[in-house]
């Protein structure tokens, strides 16, 4: 069975600061692996996904993610936070696209002024 | 763009009454997934369906039911709800080789 772990549950960043949300996963296949953003009273929408190549995958929004097997992360990352950033982020991981994922418990990011 | 749209979109329900969530999805996709999503523990699976007319169990299954009637539907079921299950829902579709497109949830309140 697979499994995710986000160990901050709120990050407080300054506008225009750099932000990172740590994702680590355990699955002993080959991971698919995703990012999803949650504004808020709105459903999940997909920022990034990796399977294979280039280990750093560039999402939507300015977002990228690295992909690091020895250490099962998959980090996020952004290089200057704006305040519409502001929202709860869901790393997952599934056995396939469209398989079924496992979600994180989620990390809130609150921009805010510098 | 992939829709996915649940209904109603806010329920309150009675100890011991039952509750259907529906979901409709119009990208013909054949994966359909529930969810819950509670704090501190982000989105649970409850159900899955690979089909019109499949159901399987997700991690959470106990206490709810599923039914996918057709390709476009899939509901979840609460024969007797209870306060435990108040909890924001999700639905999901995807298709082998794309990723999940989610609903906007539906909020239940079991009082």
């Amino acid at each position: 069975a697979q499994s995710v772990t986000q160990p901050d549950a709120r990050v407080t960043v300054s506008e225009g600061a750099s932000l990172q949300l740590r994702c680590k996963y355990s699955y002993s296949g080959t991971p698919y692996l995703f990012w999803y953003v949650q504004y808020p009273r709105q459903g999940l929408q997909l920022l990034l996904k990796y399977y294979s190549g280039d280990p750093v995958v560039q999402g939507v929004n300015g977002f990228e993610a690295e992909f690091i097997k020895s250490n099962s992360s998959f980090h996020l990352r952004k290089a200057s936070v704006h305040w519409s950033d502001s929202a709860v982020y869901f790393c997952a991981v599934s056995p396939g696209f469209a398989s079924a994922l496992t979600f994180g418990s989620g990390t809130k990011v609150i921009p805010c002024l510098p | 763009e992939a829709a996915v749209t649940q209904s109603p979109r806010n329920k309150v329900a009675v100890t011991g009454g039952k509750v259907t969530l529906s979901c409709n999805q119009t990208n013909n996709h054949n994966n359909m997934y529930w969810y819950r999503q509670d704090t501190g523990h982000g989105l649970r699976l409850i159900h899955y369906s690979y089909g019109a007319g499949s159901t399987e169990k997700g991690d959470i299954p106990d206490g709810y039911k599923a039914s996918r009637p057709s390709q476009e539907n899939f509901s979840l079921i609460l024969e007797l709800a209870t306060p435990s299950q108040t909890s924001v829902y999700f639905c999901a579709s995807g298709d082998w080789g794309d990723t999940l497109y989610f609903g906007a949830g539906t909020r239940l309140s079991v009082l």
